[in-house]
């Protein structure tokens, strides 16, 4: 079972600052199936981007993933106000399809 | 547009059941599938399972096998988790979430599952 573990736990940032949030797979993973999430306090999770650049509907261009065998990252160039929120990794390549625990982008 | 709207809060007690629904709407419901994810209060995402709307095969998470069942009814754009056997650690909020060949492209608002005597 593939473990994903996303750093930091917590990233303070002020708006305006880029965002820099980091997945960690326990084995060498496509990029084709890292999806991301963002999920604010009592939403549903939605998607940002499905892996390889392919980002979810209506994503603005601020958001950018990359990154290949273990290492992705999630890069928020300017954070815009609503971009405070908590975001999931998620391997979807293989079973089960497991997800980080998290980061949670705060004001500073 | 696509929605996913699932079945209200329950309230069990422990060893009872529960079925949680995920009515869809705004695309053709057997073109995709349907993945169950659940969190706990506080807490962070995690994946139950899949269901293949077209031909009902699922792929459960180990953790669940044996006790959830998920289902689907075609004739209502519906689709169905049932758990068994519940314990207190089994409250969180269960979501659907539509799946083609990008996970999780539109979720429902989740149902709130809380498990107490």
């Amino acid at each position: 079972e593939i473990v994903l573990t996303q750093s930091p736990g917590t990233l303070s940032l002020s708006p305006g600052e880029r965002a820099t949030l980091s997945c960690r797979a326990s084995q060498s993973l496509s990029s084709s199936y890292l999806a991301w999430y963002q999920q604010k306090p009592g939403q549903s999770p939605r998607p940002i981007s499905f892996g390889a650049s392919r980002r979810a509907t209506g994503i603005p261009d601020r958001f950018t993933d990359s990154g290949s065998g273990t290492d992705f990252t999630l890069t928020i160039s300017r954070l815009e106000p609503e971009d405070f929120a908590v975001y999931f990794c998620q391997y979807y390549g293989s079973s089960p399809r497991t997800f980080g625990q998290g980061t949670k982008v705060e004001i500073k | 547009q696509v929605q996913l709207v699932q079945s209200g809060a329950e309230v069990k007690k422990p060893g009872a059941s529960v079925k949680v629904s995920c009515k869809a709407s705004g695309y053709t419901f057997i073109n995709y599938g349907i993945s169950w994810v659940r969190q706990a209060p506080g807490q962070g995402l995690e994946w139950m399972g899949w269901i293949s709307v077209y031909n009902g095969n699922t792929d459960y998470a180990q953790k669940f096998q044996g006790r959830v069942t998920m289902t689907t009814d075609t004739s209502t754009s519906t689709a169905y988790m049932e758990m068994r056997s519940l314990r207190s650690d089994d409250t969180a909020m269960y979501y659907c979430a539509r799946e083609g060949s990008r996970p999780g492209d539109s979720w429902g608002q989740g149902t709130l599952v809380i498990v107490s005597s």
